[in-house]
C-alpha cells in the first residue's frame, strides 16, 4: 500500500516569507502526486498535480512543487506568502490506475502579519 | 452551481440511530469516493464507487454502507451511529480513465452524542 507523509502539522511563516511544506511518499511504482488546500468549512481544492513529464509543475496562487523521486518527494513551495495562503495543506498520492488516492495527515498554514 | 453537493451540511445526532449522507455531482463523472476527516487524521477513504453497478470497500467501511443510485448520486449510511463516527464527511468525484485529480463536495459535518 502506498503512504504519504506530511512533515509538520503546523507551519508558521511571516507575511511575504517563504512557504515550504514537505511531501515524502512511499510507492513501489511511479506514482501520480497532488496537492490539495482546505479553506476553513471549506472541501479540498486542488492546488497541482504531477503525472509524467517536467518535474517541477506550477499551480494556482502561485504555488509549486517538485517531484524528485531518488527522494521520494513532493514538496510544496510559493516564494512569497500572503495571508490569503493561511489554510490546510493536503499532499496525496495515487497509483497509475487512478482507483484510490492516499492522503497525508495534513499541515495547517498559519501567516503571521 | 456547485459540481459536487453534500446535503446535509451539518447534522446532530444520537446513538443508535440510522442516518443517510447525500451526495450530488453535475461533473459526470464515474467515480465516486466517501471519505472521513479526523483532526490529525487526514482524510480516510470509507467506500468508492466506479459506476452503478461497482462498489469497493475502503480504508475504514466497518459500520458504514453505501448506495450509488445513479451515475451523479452516491449515498453514505451510518446504520446505527456511534459517537466515534463524529466527523467531517466529503463526497469527490474523478472522471476519465486513468489517473485524474478529485473534486470535492462541501462537507458535511456529522456530530453523533
Amino acid at each position: 500500500a502506498q503512504s504519504v507523509t506530511q512533515l509538520g502539522s503546523h507551519v508558521s511563516v511571516s507575511e511575504g516569507a517563504l512557504v515550504l511544506l514537505r511531501c515524502n511518499y512511499s510507492s513501489s511504482v511511479p506514482p501520480y502526486l497532488f496537492w490539495y488546500v482546505q479553506y476553513p468549512n471549506q472541501g479540498l481544492q486542488l492546488l497541482l498535480k504531477y503525472t509524467t513529464g517536467a518535474t517541477l509543475v506550477k499551480g494556482i496562487n502561485g504555488f509549486e512543487a517538485e517531484f524528485k523521486k531518488s527522494e521520494t518527494s513532493f514538496h510544496l513551495t510559493k516564494p512569497s506568502a500572503h495571508m490569503s495562503d493561511a489554510a490546510e495543506y493536503f499532499c496525496a498520492v495515487s497509483d497509475t490506475t487512478g482507483n484510490q488516492f492516499y492522503f497525508g495527515t495534513g499541515t495547517s498554514l498559519t501567516v503571521i502579519p | 452551481d456547485a459540481d459536487v453537493t453534500q446535503t446535509p451540511r451539518n447534522r446532530i445526532t444520537k446513538t443508535g440511530k440510522r442516518i443517510m449522507l447525500e451526495c450530488s455531482q453535475t461533473k459526470g463523472h464515474d467515480r465516486m469516493y466517501w471519505y472521513r476527516q479526523d483532526p490529525g487524521l487526514g482524510l480516510r477513504l470509507i467506500y468508492y464507487s466506479f459506476d452503478v453497478k461497482d462498489i469497493n470497500k475502503g480504508e475504514i467501511s466497518d459500520g458504514y454502507s453505501v448506495s450509488r443510485q445513479a451515475q451523479a448520486k452516491f449515498s453514505l449510511s451510518l446504520e446505527s451511529a456511534i459517537p466515534n463516527q463524529t466527523a467531517l464527511y466529503f463526497c469527490a468525484t474523478s472522471g476519465g480513465t486513468g489517473v485524474h485529480e478529485q473534486y470535492f463536495g462541501p462537507g458535511t459535518r456529522l456530530t453523533v452524542t
